[in-house]
C-alpha cells in the first residue's frame, strides 16, 4: 500500500543550529501534508502544513519544502531549542478524506 | 489551549472488563473524527474512521466488535475497548479535521494511557 517513511530515525543537534528533518512519501495523489510534533506521552502537536500546490512554507522557525518531483517532504528548524527535542511525523493525505498516513518518525535530540 | 480534547487520560482496568475513552472538539464540529493506536517508538497506526450518524469504517485488521465506536454528535466520539485484555494496554489517539485558521487543519487530542492488568 502507500506509505509515508522517514530517512533518519535519530537527529542529534547542538543547541542553536538548524534542524533538518526529512520525509519520503509515495502516493503522488496526496494532496495535503503534515509535520508533527510528538512529546513523550503526548498527543501529536500541529507543526506546520503545507498544500501539494505549493513548495514552500514558513512558520514561526520552521519551513516546510515539499518536492512533487521526488515525492520529498523536508521540515527545517532554525536555531534549535532544547525544546524542541521530540519525535517529529510526517503525515500525508491522499486527496479524497481526511485520513492521514504517517510516517515512521524521527527523534530529535537537542545538545546544550 | 487544546482544540480535540480527550478523556481520560489514563485508565487502568482489569482484564475481561471494557472501558470508554471520549474524544471531543472544542470550537467546532467535526463530523469525521479519527481513532489511532500508538505502541511505544511506533509511529501512529490508524484504526477507524468515525462518523457522526453512521457506522465507523475500521481499517483492515481491527476488530469492529473489540472497539466499538460511536459518534453520537458533532463533538463527540467514543472508542469502547471491549473485554479488554493485557495487549490491549496502548495509547490511544483521535483526531477531528476541521479546526484551525482555515477550518482544514488535523488537529490531535492528548491521547489516552489504556494499561490492561
Amino acid at each position: 500500500g502507500e506509505s509515508v517513511g522517514l530517512h533518519l530515525p535519530t537527529l542529534s543537534v547542538q543547541e542553536g543550529d538548524n534542524s533538518i528533518i526529512n520525509c519520503a512519501y509515495s502516493n503522488s495523489a496526496s494532496d495535503y501534508f503534515i509535520w508533527y510534533k510528538q512529546e513523550s506521552g503526548k498527543g501529536p502537536q500541529f507543526i506546520i502544513d503545507i498544500r501539494s500546490n505549493m513548495d514552500k512554507r514558513q512558520g514561526q522557525r520552521v519551513t516546510v519544502l515539499l518536492n512533487k518531483t521526488v515525492k520529498h517532504l523536508s521540515l527545517q528548524i532554525a536555531a534549535t531549542q532544547p525544546g524542541d527535542s521530540a519525535v517529529y511525523f510526517c503525515a500525508e493525505r491522499g486527496a479524497a478524506g481526511n485520513k492521514l498516513t504517517f510516517g515512521g518518525g524521527t527523534r530529535v535530540l537537542v545538545k546544550p | 489551549g487544546a482544540v480535540v480534547s480527550q478523556h481520560p487520560s489514563w485508565v487502568i482496568c482489569k482484564s475481561g472488563t471494557s472501558v470508554k475513552i471520549e474524544c471531543r472538539s472544542l470550537d467546532f464540529q467535526a463530523t469525521t473524527m479519527f481513532w489511532y493506536r500508538q505502541f511505544p517508538k511506533q509511529s501512529l497506526m490508524l484504526m477507524a474512521t468515525s462518523n457522526e450518524g453512521s457506522k465507523a469504517t475500521y481499517e483492515q485488521g481491527v476488530e469492529k466488535d473489540k472497539f466499538l465506536i460511536n459518534h453520537a454528535s458533532l463533538t463527540l466520539s467514543t472508542l469502547t475497548v471491549t473485554s479488554a485484555h493485557p495487549e490491549d494496554s496502548s495509547f490511544y489517539i483521535c483526531s477531528a479535521p476541521g479546526g484551525g485558521p482555515s477550518g482544514n487543519t488535523i488537529y490531535f487530542g492528548e491521547g489516552s494511557w489504556l494499561t490492561v492488568v
